[in-house]
C-alpha cells in the first residue's frame, strides 16, 4: 500500500523553508528519501531508521516517528537546486521492497 | 565503487512488438535488484524485485516478465507491447545499508 505524501506541490521563493510529509498505514522499519529532477532518475537523500533523525544532505533534514509511521523532510533555505520532486519510500521489517508515495513537486524560485 | 547501468536509454516501439531492458551492476556482489515503471508525471511502481539468480517476485501482473540470469544482472521483457507500457523504466539495487539506488533509466514510448 502506497504511503500519503503532501503537500502535492510547494513554490518557494529561496531562502524559504518546507516541510514534506509522508504517512504510512504500516509499521515501519525505515523510510527512504529521493528527489527526482525533471527527465533523471531519483538520486538517494537520506535514509532514516527508527528513532533516527539525520542530516543527509545539503541543508536538507528528515524525522522519523515510527509510532505514528509517519516521517517528514524539511528543506531549510532553499537553493534553486532544491527544485524536483520528493519521494518518501517506507519499508516495512519483513519486506524487501519500498513502497513509494505519489512524489511532492517543488519549485524554488529565484 | 558500485555503478549500475541500463539500456538502451531511450527506445521507441511499435505495439505489438517484444521489449528487452537490460540492467547489470558492477562492483557489489548478490545485490537485491528492482524493476520500477514510472508514467508521465507520476510516481514509482514496482514491477518486479529478486533477491538472487532465477528468484523473480512480481508486483504487477501484466504482460511484463523478468529473468536474472545471471548475480548481477537482471532483464524485463515482454512479448508483445502495449500502449499502456510506455513510460520511464528504472532498474535499482540495493546496498548492504539498505540504500537503494537507481540506473539512469530506460525512456519507453510505444506507437
Amino acid at each position: 500500500q502506497q504511503p500519503v505524501q503532501s503537500p502535492q506541490a510547494v513554490i518557494l521563493r529561496e531562502g524559504e523553508d518546507a516541510v514534506i510529509n509522508c504517512s504510512s498505514s504500516k509499521a515501519l522499519y525505515s523510510v527512504h528519501w529521493y528527489r527526482q529532477k525533471h527527465g533523471e532518475a531519483p538520486v538517494f537523500l537520506m535514509i532514516l531508521l527508527k528513532g533516527g533523525e539525520q542530516k543527509g544532505h545539503e541543508k536538507i533534514s528528515a524525522s522519523f516517528n515510527e509510532k505514528k509511521q509517519q516521517s517528514s523532510l524539511y528543506l531549510t533555505a532553499s537553493q534553486l537546486s532544491y527544485s524536483g520532486t520528493y519521494f518518501c519510500g517506507p519499508r516495512r521489517s519483513n519486506d524487501y521492497k519500498l513502497s513509494f508515495g505519489a512524489g511532492t513537486t517543488v519549485t524554488v524560485r529565484a | 565503487s558500485q555503478t549500475i547501468h541500463q539500456w538502451p536509454a531511450t527506445l521507441v516501439q511499435p505495439v505489438g512488438s517484444p521489449l528487452s531492458l537490460e540492467c547489470t551492476v558492477e562492483g557489489t556482489s548478490n545485490p537485491n535488484l528492482y524493476w520500477y515503471r514510472q508514467a508521465a508525471g507520476r510516481g514509482l511502481q514496482l514491477l518486479f524485485y529478486s533477491v538472487g539468480i532465477g528468484q523473480i517476485s512480481s508486483e504487477v501482473p501484466q504482460n511484463l516478465s523478468a529473468s536474472r540470469p545471471q548475480d548481477r544482472q537482471f532483464i524485463l521483457s515482454s512479448k508483445k507491447l502495449l500502449l499502456s507500457d510506455s513510460g520511464f523504466y528504472l532498474c535499482a539495487w540495493n546496498s548492504a545499508t539498505d540504500t537503494q539506488y537507481f540506473g539512469p533509466g530506460t525512456r519507453l514510448t510505444v506507437l
